[in-house]
């Protein structure tokens, strides 16, 4: 079975940087054609991707938001780790961490992450 | 802004059929790229109900169908139920993006 689970603060202030780990069990980041992503979803609004990392430490970005963010993982603790820098307001949102599976869908969710961003 | 839209909102009786459409262009669902859809009910993370274009994971009721045709797919709902109000998602890949999108999001409300 699949575990996912975010963590990190919720509450974080203009201009600062944002740390979120997701500690993963039930699969291998090693394995090939898996990854593991982070999505967002500010309160009433869409779902928007934001970062991925593959078992072969490909990563990839949202353009958009691509020179603030960086994805990392440590295989050997079951964790991947998004970093946002420069927070504003409307980062304020719900932050998820998926599994992505070899067909390209997200399989697994965390239970997300509301991070607000206010001084 | 995402490159999938959706219907901001479809509705319907119970027992009756909805259908959800997604559509995208050239350089994502058109490229080839599977379309995989995602229910969310309130206050709770997504759930995957059909990937790969047509594909459901086991526990996903049958009442749940898709398609996808050129730059669009589909979700169709047979049988609505009280439980199937909730938004949905469809979400492909991008070429140009080099990246993952969701689409716009559509509310379903059963009368």
């Amino acid at each position: 079975q699949i575990t996912l689970k975010g963590s990190g603060p919720t509450l974080v202030k203009p201009t600062q940087t944002l740390t979120l780990t997701c500690t993963f069990s039930g699969f291998s980041l090693s394995t090939s054609g898996v990854g593991v992503g982070w999505i967002r979803q500010p309160p009433g609004k869409a779902l928007q991707w934001l970062a991925l990392i593959y078992w072969d430490d490909d990563k990839r970005y949202s353009p958009s938001l691509k020179s603030r963010l960086t994805i990392t993982k440590d295989t050997s603790k079951n964790q991947v780790v998004l970093t946002m820098t420069n927070m504003d307001p409307v980062d304020t949102a719900t932050y998820y961490c998926a599994h992505r599976n070899y067909r390209g869908s997200f399989d697994s969710w965390g239970q997300g992450t509301l991070v607000t961003v206010s001084s | 802004q995402s490159v999938l839209t959706q219907p901001p909102s479809v509705s319907g009786a119970p027992g009756q059929r909805v259908t959800i459409s997604c559509t995208g262009g050239s350089s994502n669902i058109g490229a080839g790229y599977d379309v995989h859809w995602y229910q969310q009910l309130p206050g709770t993370a997504p759930k995957v109900l059909n990937q790969g274009n047509t594909n459901r994971p086991s526990g996903v009721p049958d009442r749940f169908s898709g398609s996808k045709s050129g730059t669009s797919a589909s979700l169709a709902i047979s049988g609505l139920q009280a439980e199937d109000e909730a938004d949905y998602y469809c979400q492909s890949f991008d070429i140009s993006l080099s990246g993952y999108v969701f689409g716009t999001g559509t509310k379903v409300t059963v009368l």
